[in-house]
């Protein structure tokens, strides 16, 4: 089985852009599809991106995904930060029975 | 519409047992496949089990062999037995549905206390 990484935390400022790095420890990312999911406190967790880079019906333009093979991450990116995007991210993916979730990063909106 | 619901969790010994149930509403159970998602306290999402559309089933190494996920259509509700438990079994459980690739739908979770 792989292992998905994340940073522990990342802050900025309201209005601003962050992305959120995901690197898949063994094989190849391109090779499943990776999720993103958003937890807020004492909530249980939503999708906001599927499938790399689609959005559910609801989730703001502002939140995008990508993966890029050649660093083997995905990557979560949310422009024009706003106080509610303050959360817990995960990313998730998948091979041959096994259901991986990254480690989580904590989302700071100062 | 979708909703999931679990129950069944508690305080109990090491070595004990418990099960849990996610009953299902506004989708028939056996149409998707299921999973069991755990959280320990201030932790990460940990994926435990899944039982897909046609009955394959899956588990976590860690709990292989102690865990057993099963599913009721008759009630459409899944369950998850748990024992022997142990005391890094604490978290809160969750069920998510997955017909694809994500899990597009959570039920609220269930905190299981593992502690003498």
């Amino acid at each position: 089985n792989f292992m998905l990484t994340q940073p522990h935390s990342v802050s900025e400022s309201p209005g601003k852009t962050i992305t959120i790095s995901c690197t898949r420890s063994s094989g190849s990312i391109a090779s499943n599809y990776v999720q993103w999911y958003q937890q807020r406190p004492g909530s249980s967790p939503t999708t906001v991106i599927y499938e790399d880079n689609q959005r559910p019906s609801g989730v703001p333009g502002r939140f995008s995904g990508s993966i890029d093979p050649s660093s083997n991450s995905a990557s979560l990116t949310i422009s024009g930060l706003k106080t509610e995007d303050e959360a817990d991210y995960y990313c998730q993916s998948y091979t041959g029975g096994v259901w991986v979730f990254g480690s989580g990063t904590k989302l700071t909106v100062l | 519409e979708v909703q999931l619901v679990e129950s069944g969790g508690g305080l109990v010994q090491p070595g004990g047992s418990l099960r849990l149930s996610c009953a299902a509403s506004g989708y028939t159970v056996s149409a998707h496949s299921l999973s069991w998602v755990r959280q320990a306290p201030e932790k990460g999402l940990e994926w435990v089990s899944d039982i897909s559309a046609g009955g394959s089933i899956y588990y976590a190494n860690s709990v292989r062999g102690r865990f057993t996920i099963s599913r009721d259509d008759s009630k459409n509700t899944v369950y998850l037995h748990m024992n022997p438990l142990r005391p890094e079994d604490t978290a809160v459980y969750y069920c998510a549905r997955h017909p694809f690739f994500d899990f597009d739908y959570w039920g609220q979770g269930a905190l299981v206390t593992v502690s003498s």
